[in-house]
């Protein structure tokens, strides 16, 4: 099974930098997924990390440790349209897709 | 762009009821997925299914099935809807291959009330 911990809630400045972590202990590992989902609407894809390092894409980035069972996402020059919740996922190893969802951080940006 | 549809944005439905929620998606996805969403309880797996015919159970299956007849259609049926399943419900879908960044495509949600 998988176990997925992520802060349930932050606040940042607008033009800031926000981290949001996320950590997991799973029976297997093959790949972590981040999601933005606004409010009311499907989450969307933002970023994958299969193996150690950092991914950037924009003004998002997102770092992960397998040894350390850790990952965060990095959002830079925030936006007020970045206010949103974010979702960590984890997929299982083996020939299945399936894909374990963290409960998300709701993230507020405020001017 | 992938789409992912679901027949109803919202649906209100009695006790004891069977309940039919579709899903279809066009862009020839081997694999899809029905979740529910709730406060505090994040996205969890009801059932996905990786080929026509298969299915395989997710974390919370009960008073739950599903079928997959065809490719682009996944149901999700509640067999005797009671109080507890109301949720928002979310489908998905994915390429099985080549394994690595194959992420998941997301209905915009069926918001199901069991009154």
């Amino acid at each position: 099974g998988q176990n997925i911990d992520q802060p349930t809630e932050m606040t940042a400045t607008e033009g800031a930098i926000v981290q949001i972590n996320c950590t997991y202990q799973t029976s297997g590992f093959n790949g972590l997924f981040w999601y933005q989902q606004h409010a009311g609407e499907a989450p969307t894809f933002l970023s994958y990390n299969v193996l150690d390092g950092l991914e950037e894409k924009g003004r998002f980035s997102s770092f992960l440790s397998r040894s350390k069972g850790y990952s965060y996402l990095l959002l830079k020059e925030l936006q007020m349209k970045d206010s949103a919740s974010y979702l960590c996922a984890v997929r299982e190893g083996g020939g299945y897709q399936k894909v374990t969802f963290g409960t998300g951080t709701k993230l507020q940006v405020i001017p | 762009d992938v789409k992912v549809t679901q027949s109803s944005r919202y649906l209100v439905k009695r006790t004891g009821e069977k309940v039919f929620l579709e899903c279809v998606q066009d862009m020839d996805h081997e694999n899809m997925f029905w979740y529910r969403q709730d406060p505090g309880l994040g996205l969890r797996l009801i059932y996905f299914s990786y080929d026509v015919k298969m299915k395989e159970k997710g974390d919370i299956p009960e008073g739950y099935s599903v079928s997959r007849e065809k490719k682009e259609r996944f149901s999700l049926i509640l067999e005797s809807a009671s109080t507890n399943q109301t949720s928002m419900y979310l489908c998905a879908s994915s390429l099985s291959a080549p394994v690595g960044n194959q992420p998941q495509h997301f209905g915009d949600g069926t918001r199901l009330s069991i009154l």
